[in-house]
C-alpha cells in the first residue's frame, strides 16, 4: 500500500499571503489529522476529519482551517501567513474508526518558508 | 489536560551500547502510548504502541518499550544501537479522540 503522500514538500510565501496544503491519506482510511511542528513549539495538533467532518481541534487561531473530501483526501488552508506560521506541516492519516487507540501513520511533511 | 515529558533533548550513545530514552506522561486514564522516530527532513515513523496488557512491548528496528503505571513512564530501549538509529525520537500520548499529544523530542546521536 501507498503511504501517506504530501504535496507540496516545500513553499515558500511571503507575509499575507495564503497557501493550501494538500494530502492524500493511506487507501481506505478515513482520518486524517494535521499537526505542525516548529523548532519553538515541537509537534502540536491542527485538527482531526473523519468522513468529511472536522471532529477534533487544536488551539489554533481561526486562520488555519481544513477540509475533508469524499476520496478522504484532505487540504489545510492557512490564511494571512504570518513569520511564525514556518513550520513543518504533517499529516496523519488512521483507519476507519479513527479512534483514540488507532495508529496514526505520518506522511513526510509539507515543509513552509515564511519570508 | 494530556501531557508527556522526554526529559533528555540529547543523548549520545556508542555504537553497539545500550540504549534507554526517557518518557514520562500526565493522562487521568489508561493511556495509549507510542514511540515515533524521525530522520531528517522527513515524517515521523511508529516504533511501538501500547493499549493495554503485557506492559512490554516489541517493536520494528529491535526496540521495545515498558510501561510502568506506578511511575508514569514509558521508557523506550534497544539492547545494541546502531548508527542508523541516529535520529530523533518522540514519545506520545493518545485518548482524546484522535489527538496526539508529543513530547518535546530527544535527539539521539551515535558515536562509532
Amino acid at each position: 500500500k501507498a503511504g501517506v503522500t504530501q504535496t507540496p514538500r516545500y513553499l515558500i510565501k511571503t507575509r499575507g499571503q495564503q497557501v493550501t496544503l494538500s494530502c492524500s491519506p493511506i487507501s481506505g482510511h478515513r482520518s486524517v489529522s494535521w499537526y505542525q511542528q516548529t523548532p519553538g513549539q515541537g509537534l502540536q495538533f491542527l485538527f482531526e476529519y473523519f468522513s468529511e467532518t472536522q471532529r477534533n481541534k487544536g488551539n489554533f487561531p481561526g486562520r488555519f482551517s481544513g477540509r475533508q473530501f469524499s476520496n478522504s483526501r484532505s487540504e489545510m488552508n492557512v490564511s494571512t501567513l504570518e513569520l511564525g506560521d514556518s513550520a513543518l506541516y504533517l499529516c496523519a492519516s488512521s483507519p476507519a474508526s479513527g479512534g483514540a487507540g488507532d495508529t496514526q501513520y505520518f506522511g513526510p511533511g509539507t515543509r513552509l518558508t515564511v519570508l | 489536560a494530556q501531557s508527556v515529558t522526554q526529559p533528555d533533548i540529547h543523548i549520545t550513545v556508542s555504537e553497539g551500547a545500550s540504549l534507554e530514552l526517557r518518557c514520562n506522561y500526565s493522562y487521568g486514564a489508561t493511556p495509549y502510548l507510542f514511540w515515533y522516530v524521525q530522520s531528517p527532513g522527513q515524517g515521523l515513523q511508529l516504533l511501538l504502541k501500547y493499549f493495554s496488557g503485557d506492559t512490554l512491548v516489541q517493536g520494528i528496528k529491535g526496540f521495545e518499550a515498558e510501561f510502568k503505571r506506578s511511575q508514569s513512564s514509558f521508557n523506550l530501549r534497544k539492547p545494541s544501537v546502531h548508527w542508523s538509529d541516529a535520529a530523533e525520537y518522540f514519545c506520545a500520548v493518545g485518548g482524546d479522540g484522535n489527538k496526539l499529544v508529543f513530547g518535546a523530542g530527544t535527539i539521539l546521536r551515535v558515536k562509532s
